[in-house]
């Protein structure tokens, strides 16, 4: 079954920082999410894109988030100033209609 | 969007069949009922996904009542390696809306 990827799996960052999420969706799909859980709790939806563009976001999803699909096959989340409170694990999901979300296996992002 | 509510968390033994149910009050016409599986640091994965009546897989099936307010995830003959979180979510008519995640079910299958 195809995949989404996400890299890095693991992400380490001092506080104040910027740091770049990457994940690769399925190539036939069209639409793209980031959803983040912080340990412990639910998944939280953050963002979905399509058509290059933000279709829906969170209250989570303030000024220091954005995304991007620089090219035909990269969808990124920038989160411009890490707080604390940003550590979670981050999971890019996509799908190709209005089926089934595949999701990827996480980032795990540490804010220190 | 239509919110759910489902039980905190459910135990269970092996061999057993166990039944989630969640509730969602105001689905919308266009809504899909979707369950999904989160084993610990993983992403959450598709279980099964119905608009009315019963759809059925090769890992459970899903019971959804005439009105739909309500449906019902049952898995047949749990193992231990079917703990894990049970996610309800409403929505999806089109892709360009969220499908948002509620608390989840824990389930616990003790051997």
């Amino acid at each position: 079954e195809p995949e989404v990827t996400q890299t890095p799996s693991h992400q380490v960052t001092q506080m104040g920082q910027e740091v770049i999420l990457r994940c690769v969706p399925i190539s036939n799909h069209l639409y793209f999410y980031w959803y983040r859980q912080i340990l412990g709790q639910k998944v939280e939806f953050l963002v979905s894109f399509y058509n290059n563009e933000i279709s829906e976001k969170s209250e989570i999803f303030d000024d220091q988030f954005s995304v991007e699909r620089p090219d035909g096959s990269n969808f990124t989340l920038k989160i411009r100033s890490t707080k604390l409170e940003d550590s979670a694990m981050y999971f890019c999901a996509s799908r190709p209609g209005n089926e089934k979300l595949f999701f990827g296996s996480g980032t795990q992002l540490s804010v220190l | 969007l239509a919110k759910t509510t489902q039980p905190i968390s459910m135990d269970s033994y092996e061999g057993q069949e166990v039944n989630i149910t969640c509730s969602h009050n105001n689905i919308a016409t266009n809504d899909y009922i979707t369950w999904y599986q989160q084993f610990p640091s993983q992403g959450p994965r598709f279980i099964i996904q119905g608009y009315k009546t019963k759809v059925t897989n090769e890992v459970a099936s899903l019971f959804i009542p005439a009105d739909r307010k309500s449906s019902t995830l049952s898995l047949p003959r749990v193992s231990l390696s079917d703990t894990a979180v049970y996610y309800c979510l409403v929505g999806g008519d089109t892709g360009r809306r969220a499908l948002t995640f509620g608390s989840g079910t824990r389930l616990q299958v003790q051997p």
